[in-house]
């Protein structure tokens, strides 16, 4: 078993619509979780980190940490078609290089 | 601006070439790594510098090298051991090792071909 299970996708929704992006992860020591956004051809970018459980809100994106089942997601609500990307989860026990999912693919259609 | 460069942007290598790829930042980071990506397969770690003059091998370091011998830069020589090499390449970088806790800044990428 992965240490961390992303569906690689692709996901297509219409412009609007509430995206569920999801990460499930094996290693309970977990305890720092992130997302980044990476635009085709580029670096990815660090979109939202989250410490432990709970929500963490910020503009149209919140993060959710389920720490109970092993389980992240990301909410993009009034989703647009810019928002059209690769979506990375990343997380970290603190003293180890981060490990990542393998990404989901995103296509908000106009 | 501060920021990672890595340069260049696309790569073309022989069969049974050494190849390095440049990665420099100028965000006075302690640690930095180097990452692979290829379709379907995620990010995956090669090597990773959590301080000048020490580095460390990371999941799929068979087939490169690394050196760390200024702060600011972390270059990878792609050998001719590696099978494979053909990817999207990502260096990285954080404040410290510790606060990669906190995520970290990446460079937009060399794209290496074998021909």
């Amino acid at each position: 078993q992965k240490e961390v299970e992303q569906d690689p996708g692709p996901l297509s929704v219409p412009e609007g619509a509430i995206v569920s992006l999801n990460c499930t992860y094996s290693n309970s020591a977990f305890q720092y979780f992130m997302w980044y956004r990476q635009y085709s051809r580029k670096g990815p970018e660090l979109l939202m980190y989250t410490y432990s459980s709970g929500n963490k809100e910020d503009g149209r994106f919140t993060a959710q940490v389920d720490k109970s089942s092993k389980y992240i997601s990301l909410f993009i609500r009034d989703s647009q078609p810019s928002d059209s990307a690769t979506y990375l989860c990343a997380m970290s026990v603190g003293n180890t290089p981060l490990v990542f999912g393998k990404g989901t693919r995103l296509s908000v259609i106009a | 601006d501060g920021g990672i460069t890595q340069s260049p942007k696309y790569l073309f290598r022989k069969e049974g070439q050494n190849v390095t790829l440049s990665c420099e930042q100028n965000l006075n980071h302690d640690a930095m790594y180097w990452y692979r990506q290829d379709p379907g397969q995620g990010l995956r770690l090669i090597y990773y510098s959590q301080i000048v003059n020490d580095f460390q091998k990371g999941d799929i370091a068979e087939g490169y090298s690394v050196s760390r011998e200024k702060k600011e830069s972390f270059p990878l020589t792609v050998t001719s051991a590696q099978k494979n090499p053909t990817a999207f390449y990502l260096c990285a970088s954080s404040m410290s090792f510790i606060t990669s806790i906190y995520g970290y800044t990446f460079g937009s990428g060399t794209r290496l071909t074998v021909v």
